[in-house]
C-alpha cells in the first residue's frame, strides 16, 4: 500500500524553530509537496521538492531524501499566524497525489 | 485576485435532497479535481478531469457525480446526500505540461456542506 506518515500534532513557542517530519512509501516518486491549511480553509501551497536537498523560501525550508523516503518542513522565527495544519503530499509514478493526514502545529506565546 | 473560486462557501441541505457545488478557475488549467475532506483527515480525491476526460476514483460512491461543461467550470453533484457526506469539499486545479509533467495543484477556498 501507499502511505504518508507525519506526526498528528506538535507544539512550539513563538519565535522558535520547529521541524515537521514526513516519511512516505509510494509506488514511484514524482515530487513531494508541503501545504499549509488553516482551520476551515483550503490548503495553500508552501513548497515542492523533487531532488534531494534543501529548498529555502523565506522563513520556511523543506528538505528531501528520496533514498530514505523522508522529508521535513522547517519553520523559523515562528509567528502566531503559523498555527495551522501542515500537509505532506507525494506524487507517485501514476501522477496521483498521495496525502498525509496533516500535522497540527500549535504556537504558544 | 481569486484564481479558483468555489460557490457557495457554506451549503446546508437536507438528507436525501440533491445538491450541486460549483468551482470555477481563471488559470486556464487543464486538470480539475474534487476532494472531500473531513475534520483532521487528509483530503480524499473523489475524481478529476484531464481536459474533458473524466477519471473516477475506485472508491468514490455512485452518489457523487461531476460535470465539466468547459475549461473554466466544474460541478460536483451529490444525488442523495447522507449524514456521512457532511464535509469540506475542495476543488483544485493544475496544469499538465508538455512531456507529461504536472505542476502544483492550487485549491479553491472550499465549500463546507452540512446535511440535516
Amino acid at each position: 500500500g501507499q502511505n504518508i506518515d507525519q506526526p498528528t500534532e506538535m507544539t512550539a513557542t513563538e519565535g522558535a524553530i520547529v521541524q515537521i517530519n514526513c516519511t512516505y512509501q509510494t509506488s514511484g516518486f514524482n515530487g513531494l509537496f508541503w501545504y499549509q491549511q488553516h482551520a476551515g480553509e483550503a490548503p495553500t501551497f508552501l513548497s515542492y521538492n523533487v531532488l534531494d536537498g534543501l529548498e529555502e523560501k523565506g522563513r520556511f525550508s523543506s528538505f528531501l531524501s528520496r533514498s530514505k523516503g523522508y522529508s521535513y518542513l522547517l519553520l523559523k522565527e515562528l509567528q502566531m499566524k503559523d498555527s495551522a495544519s501542515y500537509l505532506c503530499a507525494v506524487r507517485n509514478s501514476n501522477y496521483q497525489l498521495i496525502w498525509g493526514a496533516g500535522t497540527k502545529l500549535i504556537i504558544k506565546p | 485576485d481569486a484564481m479558483v473560486i468555489q460557490n457557495p462557501r457554506y451549503q446546508v441541505t437536507q438528507f436525501g435532497k440533491p445538491v450541486t457545488l460549483s468551482c470555477s478557475q481563471t488559470l486556464n488549467h487543464n486538470v480539475m479535481y474534487w476532494y472531500q475532506q473531513k475534520s483532521s483527515q487528509a483530503p480524499k480525491l473523489l475524481f478529476h478531469y484531464y481536459d474533458k476526460d473524466f477519471n473516477n476514483e475506485a472508491d468514490t460512491p455512485d452518489n457523487f457525480q461531476s460535470r465539466r461543461p468547459n475549461t473554466s467550470f466544474c460541478f460536483l453533484d451529490i444525488r442523495s446526500p447522507g449524514l456521512g457526506d457532511a464535509a469540506m469539499y475542495l476543488c483544485a486545479t493544475s496544469r499538465v505540461v508538455a512531456g507529461g509533467g504536472e505542476e502544483t495543484q492550487y485549491f479553491g477556498p472550499g465549500t463546507r456542506l452540512l446535511v440535516l
